[in-house]
């Protein structure tokens, strides 16, 4: 079984500054990652995915996140927020061989001006 | 990608009552999901539906209590039955839509939000 940890609840940051959301993770088998975002009152949308390859992968809307297996960790990064960035945002994991995901319990990105 | 509709979008129901949502897919897919999202906690799948057998249903959750159907390849629904307060949640659909180069990617609906008072 899969599980993921992310260990920020809630990140405030300012308009413009750098933000670093964290996972974790735990599994047995090789994983995908993923991060989601969910904007108020809306369903969830993919912003980046790690299958394979290269460990740094680039997302929508300037973000980007670091694989890193011997952490077991998969950092959700963007160099300067906007207002628009205020969100719920989910880590997520899936075995490599199953489709089902498993999600982190998310962290509420507040941007202020 | 996948545009996923989802009806209702919200609803307030008594508790007791049952409510079908219902799950749209604009292509057709082999893989569809349920989810729940209870108030400020993460997604938990519910189970996974495929066209022409019965849904799969995760550790917690069983078919008496969300029965779902899934006559096609581009519909699904999810019934919450004899519902009480605690069903309260965001119920989401998801598809897994096939990539180039053997690759899948989950799409979201939008998601039902849901009060039972």
């Amino acid at each position: 079984a899969q599980s993921v940890t992310q260990l920020d609840s809630q990140v405030p940051v300012f308009e413009e500054a750098p933000v670093e959301l964290r996972c974790n993770y735990s599994s047995s088998v090789s994983v995908y990652l993923f991060w989601y975002v969910q904007y108020p009152n809306q369903g969830l949308q993919l912003l980046l995915k790690y299958l394979s390859g290269s460990t740094l992968v680039k997302g929508i809307n300037g973000f980007e996140a670091e694989f890193n297996k011997s952490q077991t960790s998969f950092h959700l990064r963007k160099p300067s927020v906007h207002i628009s960035d205020t969100a719920e945002y989910f880590c997520a994991v899936s075995p490599s061989n199953d489709y089902k995901l498993s999600f982190g319990a998310g962290t509420t990105v507040t941007v202020r001006a | 990608s996948a545009v996923i509709s989802q009806k209702p979008s919200r609803d307030i129901c008594q508790r007791g009552t049952s409510l079908t949502i219902q799950c749209q897919v604009d292509s057709q897919v082999t893989m569809m999901f349920w989810y729940r999202q209870q108030p400020g906690q993460s997604l938990t799948l519910i189970a996974t539906a495929n066209q022409g057998s019965e849904a799969t249903y995760e550790s917690g959750f069983v078919i008496d209590k969300f029965p779902i159907s899934r006559p096609n390849l581009t519909f699904s629904t999810l019934t919450v039955s004899n519902m009480s307060p605690e069903d309260s949640s965001i119920y989401l659909c998801s598809v897994e839509f096939g990539l180039a180069g053997g690759n899948y990617e989950q799409y979201f609906g939008p998601g039902t939000r849901l009060t039972v008072t």
